[in-house]
């Protein structure tokens, strides 16, 4: 079955690197995601990898697959305050009709 | 492209009552998908339609819940003689389709069963 685990909590200052870790069990994901979640808010889509990728880097956000471990991570550079929320990865997995299996978030806190 | 929207935001009902949740996906978005999602946990998949027919649904859903997506438009969620255990998020995402990974959500309605 699918089960993606994460850590709950992070805290960072500002200025420095995040990195955010995520396995998931499902070795026939075919993509992997990062969404935010800010208070109140529904999910802000960040960046997704297909998996036959390992970095796929976008501006501050850098995604790293391990496809042999089931480990993807999510670094943000530079670390803002506005950074602060919670971060969801999430798996699709093929001929699953792109229905994405959520690990249980990662709350962020950037401090000045 | 005003994204993916849905209403009401916020839902308060009394128990054993119905409820209906509606959500306006993507213009042009052939895929809509709905979520729960509780307290402190990850969303979970409740059903998706590709244009308006209805291709999977979670265990989760259960008799009580029914999803429409009459016209390959909008989509409505039922949720009949609500429970407490109903209280949560429901989330609605819409995506391209089939080979469009990026699926985009809305805001959630927010549902208290007291």
């Amino acid at each position: 079955g699918e089960d993606v685990e994460q850590s709950l909590f992070l805290s960072v200052r500002e200025g420095d690197s995040s990195v955010i870790n995520c396995t998931y069990t499902d070795s026939s994901s075919t993509y992997l995601y990062w969404y935010k979640q800010e208070p109140g808010a529904g999910l802000q889509l960040l960046t997704y990898i297909f998996s036959n990728m390992d970095m796929k880097q976008d501006q501050r956000l850098t995604v790293l697959l391990n496809k042999k471990d089931k480990h993807l991570s999510l670094r943000i550079a530079d670390t803002q305050t506005g950074d602060s929320a919670i971060y969801f990865c999430a798996e699709s997995i093929t001929g699953g009709g792109n229905k994405l299996t959520f690990g249980t978030g990662t709350q962020l806190k950037v401090e000045l | 492209d005003t994204g993916v929207s849905q209403n009401p935001r916020h839902k308060i009902t009394k128990r054993g009552q119905n409820v209906t949740f509606r959500c306006d996906p993507i213009s042009e978005h052939n895929r809509l998908y709905w979520y729960r999602q509780t307290l402190g946990q990850g969303p979970e998949f409740l059903t998706y339609f590709q244009n308006e027919a209805q291709l999977e649904k979670s265990r989760l859903l259960s008799d009580r819940f029914s999803a429409e997506r009459p016209k390959g438009s909008f989509s409505t969620l039922e949720i009949q003689r609500t429970e407490q255990g109903d209280s949560a998020m429901y989330l609605c995402a819409s995506s391209l389709g089939q080979g469009f990974p990026e699926q985009y959500f809305g805001p959630g309605t927010r549902l208290t069963v007291t």
